[in-house]
């Protein structure tokens, strides 16, 4: 069973950078697309960016300006880093893998998410 | 961006009943649609991928159809833990995407 945690600060200070690393237990994250969504609270879903175990990435372009994704295989993680972050960017962020079978980028595996809270 | 709208946006039925959940694309998604349920304090679930695939464990009275621009997901006869948030996603044009959601519909017990 594929499990993913997300770990972080819950709570970031306008303009600073939100850093958070998802781990993955119970299988490798080789050859599998990663991704960060993020769900504010009460509202529905968006996709941040993903990360391929190979290192390339795809961001969301409303957030390609401020988004790095990262991976670090040796540790079976990978990470995300938000810079500038404004009160907008309060949210539920969740960690997923790609359906490695799905043309369509399918989330098969979530994490439970964290909330990170902007606040001064 | 390929905008995905969701309708209705709540859907009041009860047990046993059918239910039906539209999500319309602005542009071509091709075969590529995606359904997840979420519940309070949950992630969301994959129930079917690739328009009309069923993930693994997910019980065969949970359908998906459509193509192009109009899905369908059908839930043949609603159990009580079927009352939840449904989002549909699609995965964008390669090699720009973005991956999106739609907003969401609310399945309530009438």
């Amino acid at each position: 069973q594929v499990l993913l945690q997300e770990s972080g600060p819950g709570l970031v200070k306008p303009s600073e950078t939100l850093s958070l690393t998802c781990t993955v237990s119970g299988g490798s994250i080789n050859s599998f697309y990663w991704s960060w969504v993020r769900q504010p609270p009460g509202m529905g879903l968006e996709w941040i960016g993903y990360v391929y175990y190979s290192g390339s990435t795809n961001y969301n372009p409303s957030l390609k300006s401020r988004v790095t994704i990262s991976v670090a295989t040796s540790k079976n993680q990978f990470s995300l880093k938000l810079t500038s972050v404004t009160a907008a960017d309060t949210a539920l962020y969740y960690c997923a893998r790609h359906k490695s079978d799905s043309s369509g980028y399918a989330f098969d595996y979530w994490g439970q998410g964290t909330l990170v809270t902007v606040s001064a | 961006e390929i905008v995905l709208t969701q309708s209705p946006a709540t859907l009041s039925l009860s047990p046993g009943e059918r239910a039906t959940l539209s999500c319309r694309a602005s542009q071509s998604a091709s075969n590529y649609l995606t359904w997840y349920q979420q519940k309070v304090g949950q992630p969301p679930r994959l129930l079917i991928y690739d328009t009309s695939k069923r993930a693994t464990g997910i019980p065969a009275r949970f359908s998906g159809s459509g193509s192009e621009t109009d899905f369908t997901l059908t839930i043949s006869s609603l159990e009580p833990e079927d009352f939840a948030i449904y989002y549909c996603q699609q995965r964008g044009k390669w090699p720009l995407f973005p991956i999106t959601f739609g907003q969401g519909t609310r399945l309530e017990i009438k």
